[in-house]
């Protein structure tokens, strides 16, 4: 069956990075487009970032922009989101969810159980 | 970029029917498809509705969705209520001219 399991959170100052990763298994990793999605405490989903089947195009909302990158590595099954000059109000869960196709547009077919970042000095 | 708007929250009788909006505010809500996601206290989100009225496979028929563009809105209906529909809903949709995913702000549906 199909598994998203993100890691990587965790407490850090503002300011400084984190690389939050997500092992995906029981699908061909490389025939779909992954998002990263967050949820702040007792807020609502906000969609941060997408990248293509194959890694080529990746896409950001203005907040993250700049400062957080999306990677992918199809050899390992493995998505991944760096995290740098973090701020307070970073602080979220952060899920990984794949999409129903290897098209941008659709919708998320799966998600992870979400990984925790806290930002905090 | 648009934006999403929900209504903060909802609240229904068992065996009742609700409907909760989702307008757009820029754009028209025909261009995009509009996907409804159901996200039940402490757990990750799931899809209840996509491409504006489809349900995924394991979704009861009691969940529809539609899109009024007279409104710019779309809405997930959910009929014969039952206390496990008693969750956060989400609508999302995109930007096809500018690859850009958007959710809508989150309604609290409470069944009592």
């Amino acid at each position: 069956q199909v598994q998203l399991v993100e890691s990587g959170g965790g407490v850090v100052q503002p300011g400084r990075s984190l690389r939050l990763s997500c092992a995906a298994s029981g699908f061909t990793f490389s025939d779909y487009t992954f998002h990263w999605v967050r949820q702040a405490p007792g807020k609502g989903l906000e969609w941060l970032a997408l990248i293509s089947f194959d890694g080529t195009n990746k896409y950001f909302a203005d907040s993250v922009k700049g400062r957080f990158t999306i990677s992918r590595d199809n050899s390992n099954n493995t998505l991944y989101l760096q995290l740098n000059t973090l701020r307070t109000e970073d602080t979220a869960v952060y899920y990984c969810a794949r999409g129903y196709s290897s098209a941008w547009f659709g919708y998320l077919q799966y998600w992870g159980q979400g990984t925790l970042v806290t930002v905090s000095s | 970029n648009f934006m999403l708007t929900q209504p903060h929250s909802v609240s229904e009788s068992p065996g009742k029917t609700i409907t909760i909006s989702c307008t757009r505010t820029s754009g028209s809500i025909a261009s995009d498809y509009v996907q409804w996601y159901q996200q039940r206290p402490g757990s990750s989100p799931t899809t209840v509705i996509y491409e504006d009225n489809q349900r995924p496979s394991g979704v009861p028929d009691r969940f529809s969705g539609s899109i009024d563009s007279s409104s710019n809105s779309a809405s997930l209906t959910i009929s014969g209520l039952k206390t496990e529909d008693e969750a956060d809903y989400y609508c999302q949709s995109y930007d096809s001219n500018n690859p850009l995913w958007v959710f809508g702000g989150g309604t609290k549906l409470t069944v009592l």
